[in-house]
């Protein structure tokens, strides 16, 4: 089956500074990859994603880049603000019709 | 509804004793997940169900774990004989269907405690 390994498990920036997350896939055949973000008792909510035929997408100030060779993603935040500060879950899927395997989040503190 | 609504919210049960928690799905969402997130921890998949398919209960830890859906509705996840392991957030999702394009959304999950 597949397991997602996401790093780092913390990472603490300055307002206005970009965060990078990185997680690795083991499953070659896995083809889509989301992002969802928690914020502080709240439910995990879709960011983006992206599918094994792109390699990078971007939505504002947020942009997920995908290296199938090396089987990995990262998940690129600029201009970071306050706001920004949560849990970040990356995820994986080879199939329609599976559940997504999560990695076990990066907490990203933004501070002003 | 409008949402993935989870029942209860909150569940302080003694060890030993079952419980079942209850999910329920946006209507019309065919594929429904359940995930366990224990403290700091990340989302670990339990068990999930695509229409009149059989599930798939590879996620599920032990035999003291079984979930039920009738349909496309609602799910209940049912614990027994609790441990104070099973402490945790336990979420459930839904999604229109398998395609890959279609994002989970997340009910606000049952706090289980065991005491």
């Amino acid at each position: 089956g597949e397991n997602v390994e996401q790093h780092p498990s913390t990472l603490s920036v300055q307002e206005g500074d970009s965060a990078v997350i990185k997680c690795t896939y083991s499953d070659s055949a896995s083809n889509y990859f989301p992002w969802y973000k928690q914020e502080l008792g709240k439910r995990p909510q879709l960011i983006i994603d992206i599918r094994s035929n792109v390699g990078e997408k971007k939505d504002q100030r947020i942009a997920v880049t995908l290296n199938k060779t090396a089987k990995h993603f990262s998940l690129h935040i600029t201009e970071t603000q306050p706001e920004d500060s949560a849990v970040y879950f990356c995820a994986a899927t080879y199939q329609a019709g599976t559940a997504l395997i999560f990695g076990k989040g990066t907490t990203l503190s933004v501070s002003s | 509804g409008a949402g993935v609504s989870q029942s209860p919210s909150n569940k302080v049960t003694e060890k030993g004793k079952d419980v079942e928690l209850r999910c329920d799905p946006i209507s019309g969402h065919t594929a429904l997940y359940w995930y366990r997130q224990r403290l700091g921890q990340g989302l670990e998949f339990l068990i999930y169900f695509q229409g009149n398919s059989a599930p798939d209960k590879s996620g599920l830890p032990s035999d003291r774990f079984s979930a039920e859906r009738t349909g496309e509705s609602v799910s209940t996840l049912t614990i027994q004989r609790t441990q104070q392991e099973d402490s945790a957030v336990y979420l459930c999702a839904s999604s229109l269907g398998t395609e890959l394009n279609y994002g989970y959304t997340f009910g606000s999950g049952t706090r289980l405690t065991v005491v």
